[in-house]
């Protein structure tokens, strides 16, 4: 089944304790991205990745950190998370055509995060 | 800026009737992407309708429709035959390019209710 999996979905943590969430997709997309969506302010980009090696940052990249070592994964890191990265996380990806227009995004189930 | 309006905050409808929920943008783009997600209460993202911009025709997805007017840059959804599995959250979705990629940039929601 093509799908986008993210790990864990549910995850309590205290303030400055480093912690990964892990997305990986079985579908060979070159594009990734992890969005937060807060009450109030729908969903937001944090990096995004066009391939392998390549990765720039979104709408709110402050206080997180991605990788993309290999084509099907793009794991979010917070090297020291504080309370106001409390929010629900998405993990997308899609086929990447022509090099210029984005194709129909992905979504992972979503990963609910409170950082106390 | 590129931003997407969602004037809407929540709506309601009865079971089997139709809804429209509306969305603008602002781009000075000539070439780009519009997206309807729905969110139900599981959060998952499930993609509702995706709209070319270089295409004249409505997209249409059985009971789900567009009408989009480019010069007006407006962007709404029509469901017709609502049904309580439509009680969700939706989200319009513009593609914006971002150098040397692209985002999803989101609407803040219309959450609908369909009722009995």
């Amino acid at each position: 089944e093509a799908q986008v999996t993210q790990n864990p979905r549910y995850l309590i943590t205290v303030t400055g304790k480093k912690l990964t969430v892990t997305c990986s997709q079985n579908m060979n997309h070159e594009y990734m991205s992890w969005y937060r969506q807060d009450p109030g302010l729908g969903l937001r980009q944090i990096y995004y990745s066009m391939n392998v090696e390549v990765t720039d940052k979104g709408d709110v990249p402050e206080g997180y950190k991605v990788s993309r070592k290999e084509k099907r994964n793009f794991p979010l890191i917070l090297e020291s998370p504080s309370p106001n990265q409390t929010s629900l996380y998405f993990c997308a990806s899609s086929p990447q055509r022509g090099g210029r227009y984005l194709e129909t995004q992905y979504f992972g189930p979503g990963t609910r995060l409170l950082v106390l | 800026a590129q931003t997407v309006t969602q004037s809407q905050p929540e709506m309601s409808v009865q079971e089997a009737e139709t809804v429209t929920l509306s969305c603008t943008y602002d781009t000075s783009e000539n070439n780009y992407y519009l997206f309807w997600y729905k969110q139900p209460p599981s959060r998952q993202m499930i993609l509702v309708i995706r709209q070319e911009a270089y295409k004249q025709q409505n997209a249409t997805e059985n009971r789900f429709s567009v009408n989009f007017q480019k010069a007006a840059k407006s962007f709404s959804l029509k469901i017709s035959d609502s049904q309580l599995g439509d009680t969700a959250m939706y989200f319009c979705a513009f593609m914006k390019h971002v150098r040397p990629g692209y985002a999803l940039n989101f609407g803040k929601g219309t959450s609908l209710l369909v009722t009995p």
